[in-house]
């Protein structure tokens, strides 16, 4: 089946440390996202990419950090320097188009908690 | 710049009444306009999409949205709500142009009492 594939689904992290989550996709996409959601506050964008080895900033990058040397995959580090992660983080993509109409894909999510 | 903003954090109704979950957009462009759901953990799921069509959108589970230029709105509305219907929805407004990302609104959850 098509689709997106994050994993874990269920994170846990200590303080101090880096964590890496997954995020594949068989769509063929070349649009891949990350968004972290926080209750009440909607989904926030991370990093998006377009193309493979090539990415920009979102909204809140600050901490984080991305990669994407294949196509197919978009692996989002959480690093130390980032002050309050615990969050819900999806990952998204869609193909690339002039036309904005374009629908996103939604992976099932990692729930990223430091103890 | 696009925005949108969610009217209601939370709206409840009871099963078999309609259901009205309000959206109102802002956009410097001609805009697409997108409504996603999402139950507990989960990932989102597209309900309906507005690219400058008919103003009238359909989707699915019965939900349907009206994109009104006048207002800058994009409402979602069901005629007869399901439990199953209980979950988080998000308003989501694209540029209708080049390939930026969604934007999203805070969520309206919808909780629907037996």
């Amino acid at each position: 089946d098509g689709g997106i594939t994050q994993s874990p689904k269920y994170l846990f992290r200590k303080e101090g440390q880096n964590v890496t989550l997954s995020c594949e996709q068989n769509l063929n996409h070349d649009a891949m996202y990350w968004y972290r959601q926080d209750p009440g506050q909607g989904l926030r964008l991370i990093y998006y990419s377009q193309i493979v080895n090539d990415f920009q900033k979102g909204d809140i990058a600050e901490g984080y950090s991305v990669s994407r040397e294949k196509k197919e995959s978009f692996p989002l580090t959480v690093t130390s320097a980032q002050k309050n992660p615990t969050a819900f983080y999806l990952c998204a993509s869609s193909i690339v188009s002039g036309w904005g109409g374009t629908e996103a894909f939604f992976g099932q999510g990692t729930r990223l908690t430091v103890v | 710049a696009q925005s949108v903003t969610q009217l209601d954090s939370h709206v409840s109704v009871s099963e078999g009444t309609p259901v009205l979950l309000r959206c109102n957009y802002s956009s410097s462009y001609s805009p697409s306009l997108f409504w996603y759901v999402q139950h507990p953990n989960k990932g989102l799921q597209l309900l309906l999409k507005y690219t400058s069509a008919a103003t009238l959108v359909k989707g699915i589970n019965g939900f349907e949205a009206e994109f009104k230029k006048s207002e800058t709105s994009f409402h979602l509305t069901k005629p007869s709500a399901h439990m199953s219907d209980a979950a988080e929805y998000f308003c989501v407004v694209r540029r209708n142009s080049g390939n930026t990302p969604l934007v999203f609104g805070k969520g309206t959850r919808l909780s629907v009492i037996a």
